[in-house]
């Protein structure tokens, strides 16, 4: 298995510009999780899906941010309009084992908004 | 709210043991897990305690204490290459995982 695949492994882009970030989970895997890190504020989870659908966004910061899963093997993170406290390296998750075991994480996307 | 605690950073020597304690506030968490970090890469995945008491796997362990709120990662013969963060994480039974802060380790010679 490839493990989670995440892209593009780096993004710099403009303020004001839109970003979108890509991720194919472990097939099989029925969770999918957007997480968020940065020195000031460690592992943010930001939204996760079971079985493609929302479960839970309230960690997502504001409107600019927008996540979709069209199917169990693609997501997409979209931040319209990008700004430069978006800054931080974004990981994507998957996890089929059951509560708590083996959450596989992706390689991550380290976004700079300048 | 949910929230875990745990130190910011620990030292320790090669070949020694060293203990990560990690507390938490919350209803809902569905046991404890821990994950580690190398600098630029993703977390990885170390232990589930869904039960009280003591998981071990090689040279990590990992402890919990659900009365207490409380849980510790036990990490036996240090190496260099076990410098890294460690992370808790509280995973409720909808799937929800969060993560402490993290606890930066340094092993030195």
């Amino acid at each position: 298995d490839a493990g989670v695949i995440q892209s593009p492994r780096h993004e710099v882009t403009e303020m004001g510009q839109e970003v979108t970030l890509r991720c194919k989970p472990i097939s099989g895997h029925d969770y999918l999780f957007w997480y968020r890190q940065t020195m000031m504020r460690g592992l943010e989870l930001l939204i996760y899906f079971n079985n493609n659908v929302p479960i839970d966004d309230s960690g997502m910061p504001e409107d600019r941010f927008s996540a979709k899963m069209p199917n169990a093997s693609f997501s997409t993170l979209k931040i319209q309009p990008s700004e430069p406290r978006d800054s931080a390296v974004y990981f994507c998750a998957s996890s089929g084992q059951g509560v708590g075991y083996g959450y596989t994480f992706g390689s991550g996307t380290r976004l700079t908004v300048v | 709210g949910q929230s875990l605690e745990q130190p910011s950073e620990v030292t320790a020597v090669e070949g020694a043991i060293v203990q990560i304690n990690c507390t938490y506030q919350t209803s809902g968490f569905y046991g404890l897990s821990w994950y580690q970090q190398h600098d630029g890469g993703a977390p990885t995945f170390l232990s589930y305690n869904a039960l009280d008491g003591l998981e071990e796997t090689g040279r990590f362990s990992s402890f919990l204490s659900r009365s207490d709120s409380y849980g510790y990662l036990l990490l036996q013969e240090l190496q260099m290459k076990d410098s890294a963060s460690y992370f808790c994480a509280g995973p409720s039974n909808t799937g929800k995982l969060i993560f402490g802060q993290g606890t930066t380790l340094q092993v030195k010679p």
